[in-house]
């Protein structure tokens, strides 16, 4: 059971919209950035989107981070077929000391 | 090119122990901190240990708190896991992961390793 709730999975077609929810508690998300990683097959994970809503370098505006409250969520437009693979949420928890995770979210571009 | 390579993951029997090496290139490892993060068949990524630039600070995941052991060695570029006591569901991918931080001191982990794996079995 993971500490950040994610769902399990996610969908859509080329060129849609596609939004992916991260829900926490006020010890985490409710008091820090949220970080979004992005993990395909067979490569290392990724950082997508940090502090909350700002991309690195290279990473295409396609991606976009929001959060409210405890919550935080991930978007992406625009998708294509690359973008198929896990997604992960993770914050800072200042009641455990700890990295949290979220369980993740399998998208599949259909 | 900054890079991290990770080495040292086997196959070992529960109860076992093993040593985790991270190798690090192109950037000043003293002046990060530095993570380890594992990934169980099938699972999602849990985050393990966490180890300050100077090594003075480190916290752990409760999972595995008592049993295994961070280090570095800024004067090699280097990080490690030692992990005793291990079990079966000690087995993952574990990836090394450099922090960085923004203005308002908010981390995330920007490098990340190719992984090893770890298997704990009989």
């Amino acid at each position: 059971q993971s500490v950040l709730t994610q769902p399990p999975s996610a969908s859509g077609t080329p060129g849609q919209r596609v939004t992916i929810s991260c829900s926490g508690s006020s010890s985490n998300i409710g008091r820090s950035a949220v970080n979004w990683y992005q993990h395909l097959p067979r490569t290392a994970p990724k950082v997508l989107i940090f502090s909350t809503d700002q991309r690195p370098s290279g990473v295409p505006d396609r991606f976009s981070g929001s959060k409210s409250g405890t919550s935080a969520s991930l978007a992406i437009s625009g998708l294509q077929s690359e973008d198929e693979g896990n997604y992960y949420c993770s914050a800072w928890d200042d009641s455990l000391n700890a990295w949290v995770f979220g369980g993740g979210t399998k998208l599949t571009v259909l | 090119e900054v890079q991290l390579v990770e080495s040292g993951g086997d196959l070992v029997q529960p109860g076992g122990s093993l040593r985790l090496s991270c190798a690090t290139s192109g950037f000043s490892f003293s002046s990060y901190e530095m993570h380890w993060v594992r990934q169980a068949p099938v699972k999602g990524l849990e985050w393990v240990t966490h180890i300050t630039s100077s090594g003075s600070t480190i916290y752990y995941a409760d999972s595995v708190k008592g049993r295994f052991t961070i280090s570095r060695d800024n004067a090699k570029n280097s990080l490690f896991l030692q992990m005793n006591s291990l079990r079966v569901e000690d087995t993952a991918v574990y990836y090394c992961a450099r922090e960085v931080r923004d203005s308002r001191r908010f981390g995330n982990f920007d490098i990340w390793g190719q992984g090893t794996m770890v298997t704990v079995s009989s």
